[in-house]
């Protein structure tokens, strides 16, 4: 199974911009890229996938690179609620299980 | 909608015991998928079911084992429960084995002392 690569931690502003990075230099053609978030004492939460093409919904947007080997989840304004730990998972459209790869996710917090 | 629902909450067990822990699935939902997340780490995933039978596997041995109903709730069984047991259990739903949206409950808090 592909993996990916976040940083450990990243801190954030309120109401500002917030870029969260993910490396998946091994992906394959047929890997889709989704970010689910876990607030405290929740379960994961989808956000957003996306196979090749940048991708906006109401909670974030998914910016691919061409290359298709890193990729980055882009909230707009930050507020504190958005403060959780963040996952970059591949999964293969092809598998066809629920299966999801979790790593170890970026802790973001932010600040008021 | 109802969203997804586990019971119970919170368990505390000892070495050698069985558990069985209890998913809904959210409305139209008719797979359900666990994950076992330790302390400090990501979730694994266990197995996960569809028309009542079990539809892929990850790494864990057999002792973890699960049921679907017809109405596609589902159960997780751990028989002879190890200290390296203990972790939030967590189900997850999804329209079909390969919904690109998976839909999780909070999860059951399980302590093996």
């Amino acid at each position: 199974d592909a993996k990916t690569t976040q940083p450990n931690s990243m801190e954030s502003n309120e109401e500002e911009p917030v870029h969260l990075p993910c490396n998946h230099s091994t992906i394959s053609g047929t890997d889709y890229i989704h970010w689910y978030r876990q607030l405290p004492s929740q379960g994961p939460e989808y956000v957003i996938h996306g196979l090749t093409s940048n991708v906006n919904n109401r909670m974030a947007s998914l910016a691919i690179a061409e290359d298709r080997k890193s990729s980055t989840l882009i909230l707009h304004r930050a507020t504190l609620r958005d403060a959780a730990v963040y996952y970059c998972i591949l999964r293969d459209v092809a598998g066809n299980t629920g299966k999801l790869i979790f790593g170890q996710g970026t802790t973001l917090q932010v600040k008021p | 909608e109802t969203g997804v629902t586990q019971s119970p909450t919170h368990l505390i067990k000892t070495r050698g015991q069985q558990v069985t822990l209890r998913c809904s699935s959210q409305s139209g939902h008719n797979t359900v998928s666990w994950y076992q997340q330790a302390l400090g780490q990501g979730p694994q995933f266990i197995f996960q079911y569809y028309r009542e039978e079990e539809n892929g596997r990850g790494n864990f041995p057999p002792r973890f084992s699960g049921l679907q109903f017809p109405n596609y709730s589902s159960e997780l069984n751990v028989n002879a429960l190890e200290l390296d047991d203990s972790a939030l259990y967590l189900c997850a739903s999804s329209e079909g084995i390969g919904a690109n949206v998976l839909t999780f409950g909070a999860g059951s808090r399980l302590t093996v002392l």
